[in-house]
């Protein structure tokens, strides 16, 4: 089966600082990889998305992720962080085990302080 | 995403009883799932169809069952709810050209006393 971790469970930061959330995968085959962010009191939304193609993947709300290959991951990064960035992320990866189903790792909790 | 919408969006009730979260959703997907919250476990699939007529389990079902009532509206029952059922349940659904992007309902906070 496949599989994301997410080493933090929460990662602060000072507004206007860069920021990385980290996600390591485990598939075999290649990779769908996801991000998605959780506002307070808010379903998930969708940030980006690598299939195939440039390993710099540029997605909503100045948010981006980079995939390594050899290293098995999938950061999110972003080069200045706001406060209004606060909110808990979730990396996911499509598992074709499991009918083309999205298995989530277990969320990172983001905390920019001004 | 205000075209998925969940119903109720907080429910307190005790052991044993039934209880039943409803999904609506206006984009028109053929798919859709029910997924539930934890503190550190991310979120897990507990239900998932990819037409009227096609229900499948998830990693989470046990204590759990759905109906797909027509494309538009997936809900989710507790038969007889539990108190480590209390959690935050999400519908999501996805489809057309997108449907490698799963968009979400608000969420559904259980409470099982």
């Amino acid at each position: 089966a496949q599989s994301v971790a997410q080493p933090e469970d929460q990662v602060n930061v000072a507004e206007g600082n860069p920021l990385t959330v980290k996600c390591t995968y485990s598939v075999s085959g290649n990779p769908y990889l996801f991000w998605y962010v959780q506002y307070p009191n808010r379903g998930l939304q969708f940030l980006l998305k690598y299939i195939t193609g440039d390993n710099l993947v540029k997605g909503s709300y100045g948010f981006e992720a980079e995939f390594n290959k050899s290293q098995t991951s999938f950061h999110l990064k972003k080069p200045s962080a706001l406060v209004s960035d606060s909110a808990l992320y979730f990396c996911a990866v499509r598992d074709y085990d499991a009918g083309n189903m999205l298995t989530f790792g277990g969320g990172t909790r983001l905390m920019v302080k001004p | 995403d205000a075209d998925v919408t969940q119903t109720p969006r907080n429910r307190i009730t005790k052991t044993g009883k039934r209880i039943m979260l409803e999904c609506s959703q206006t984009k028109g997907h053929d798919r859709m799932y029910w997924y539930r919250q934890d503190p550190g476990l991310g979120l897990r699939l507990i239900y998932y169809s990819f037409d009227v007529k096609d229900i499948n389990k998830g990693e989470i079902s046990d204590g759990y069952s759905v109906s797909r009532q027509a494309q538009a509206k997936f809900s989710l029952s507790l038969e007889s709810a539990i108190p480590n059922q209390t959690a935050l349940y999400f519908c999501a659904t996805s489809g057309g050209q997108s449907y490698n992007e799963q968009f979400f309902g608000p969420g559904t906070r259980l409470t099982v006393l």
